[in-house]
């Protein structure tokens, strides 16, 4: 069974400070793919990046950077000199090969991590 | 462009009444899923569709819950005899094609039952 936590449950910054988001996954699939989706106030799920599994390169999307590392199942998301309007819920998530072999993209959920950065 | 609009936003309803969610997904998305997002979680797979077909239903909770894409379009989400254990956002997303497309998500409906 597929699962991804969060351990982080709120995280409070100060603007301009960087913060890692956390995320670990459980799989038993050799491909997969991770997520990560950023939710603000106003409810709606924006997606941010995909990952498969054999691409373990970092990637940079301006502030945004995020470490793959398999050998820790773990997928962390770093946001740089953060800003206010990065205040939101984000989530991790997880999609075995096996559903999208099926033609479904079933992702499953982290329970979020809520940032607040302050001004 | 537009993006996935759902509809109510919002709907309060009594337990043991019936309720349709409406999900209009981007125009020539072929794939739309529904999810379900309750307070202090993430959202939770329900079903998909790939064009007027569920191809996976497995997250539906029990034979209350029931979705149709007569059209390959839009989609409708429908709840009998709600419990106020299924009071959730209910969230709808589509995507260009299923398989490795990014999924766009609506800003979903509230359902609560009183």
């Amino acid at each position: 069974a597929q699962k991804v936590t969060q351990a982080q449950t709120e995280i409070s910054v100060v603007e301009k400070e960087d913060v890692t988001l956390d995320c670990v996954y459980e799989t038993r699939d050799t491909t997969y793919y991770l997520f990560w989706y950023k939710q603000p106030p106003s409810g709606e799920l924006v997606f941010l990046i995909r990952r498969n599994s054999f691409d373990e390169q970092n990637e940079i999307s301006g502030r945004y950077s995020w470490n793959f590392q398999k050998s820790t199942s773990s997928f962390n998301f770093t946001i740089t000199a953060s800003q206010v309007v990065d205040s939101a819920v984000y989530f991790c998530a997880l999609s075995e090969d096996s559903y999208s072999g099926a033609g479904s993209y079933q992702l499953t959920f982290g329970k979020g991590t809520k940032l607040s950065v302050i001004p | 462009g537009a993006g996935v609009s759902q509809t109510p936003s919002n709907k309060v309803t009594e337990k043991g009444k019936y309720v349709e969610l409406r999900c209009d997904p981007i125009s020539g998305h072929t794939a739309l899923y529904w999810y379900r997002q309750s307070l202090g979680q993430g959202p939770e797979f329900l079903i998909y569709f790939q064009g007027t077909g569920a191809a996976d239903d497995s997250g539906l909770p029990n034979d209350r819950f029931f979705a149709v894409r007569p059209e390959g379009s839009v989609s409708t989400l429908k709840i009998q005899r709600t419990e106020r254990g299924d009071s959730a956002v209910y969230l709808c997303a589509s995507s260009l094609s299923g398989y490795l497309s990014p999924l766009h998500f609506g800003n979903g409906t509230r359902l609560t039952v009183t």
